[in-house]
């Protein structure tokens, strides 16, 4: 079992609340991720970090923004919730290690609903 | 167009049964193929991991196939039990970025009845 964190599991909250989603790992990997992820669909991912202070964008366009101030820990916010930002969302982390494969590790997601 | 694509979307199986699952894939240049394993509300968990060299691996119960060539790749699943049902997904990396891009199936779910 790997060790990364995501809290919290499930949230509901209403339209317009500012949520910030949590994930944490204790691997020291330089490397972390952000998926989302809708029922019986593909993960898409929405943000990644190189490592400290370095962020960036992904595939999918989100309005949602992440900082990276240490290496264990990467943050996702959202300042103002809407419905269409129901889904569940999957933190990952993986160690950069030259011509070796770069394997990601999962979180157990948080379930996200909006109403 | 980098795509992943997995066959069936869905199947139910009897406790004790094979199954084979199928990935087909045209990520370009490949670096290498993944197969996961996740459970419903959970984060996927790693089955098992091939490069361009290897055409087969196996992990317990599991055992994944890779043809570089056509682009496919299957997992079979021997004697399969209860706990084996959840969402498999291929995933495929790429070696055109530092990143090591991933492109993620939709997954099969499996359900395996007593």
């Amino acid at each position: 079992e790997a060790d990364i964190y995501q809290t919290p599991r499930y949230l509901v909250i209403g339209t317009g609340k500012k949520i910030t989603l949590e994930c944490s790992q204790t691997m020291g990997h330089d490397k972390m991720y952000w998926y989302q992820q809708d029922p019986g669909m593909e993960l898409h991912l929405i943000h990644y970090s190189y490592g400290v202070n370095s962020t960036e964008k992904g595939d999918l366009s989100s309005e949602s923004t992440v900082s990276r101030i240490r290496t264990e820990h990467f943050p996702l916010t959202l300042e103002s919730a809407r419905p269409s930002h129901t889904s569940q969302y999957l933190c990952a982390s993986s160690v950069s290690m030259r011509g070796l494969i770069n394997e990601q590790f999962f979180g157990p997601g948080t379930r996200l609903t909006v109403l | 167009k980098n795509q992943v694509e997995q066959s069936p979307q869905s199947l139910i199986i009897l406790e004790g049964k094979n199954c084979t699952l199928q990935c087909n894939y045209t990520v370009s240049p490949f670096s290498n193929l993944r197969w996961y394993k996740q459970d419903t509300g959970r984060g996927p968990v790693s089955l098992t991991i091939m490069t361009f060299s290897e055409n087969t691996k196996s992990n317990g119960r599991y055992t994944a196939t890779l043809d570089a060539d056509t682009k496919q790749s299957s997992l079979h699943i021997t004697a399969s039990q209860l706990s084996d049902s959840a969402s498999y997904i291929c995933v495929v990396s790429d070696r055109g970025s530092t990143l090591g891009r991933l492109y993620f199936g939709r997954g099969t779910q499996l359900t395996v009845w007593p």
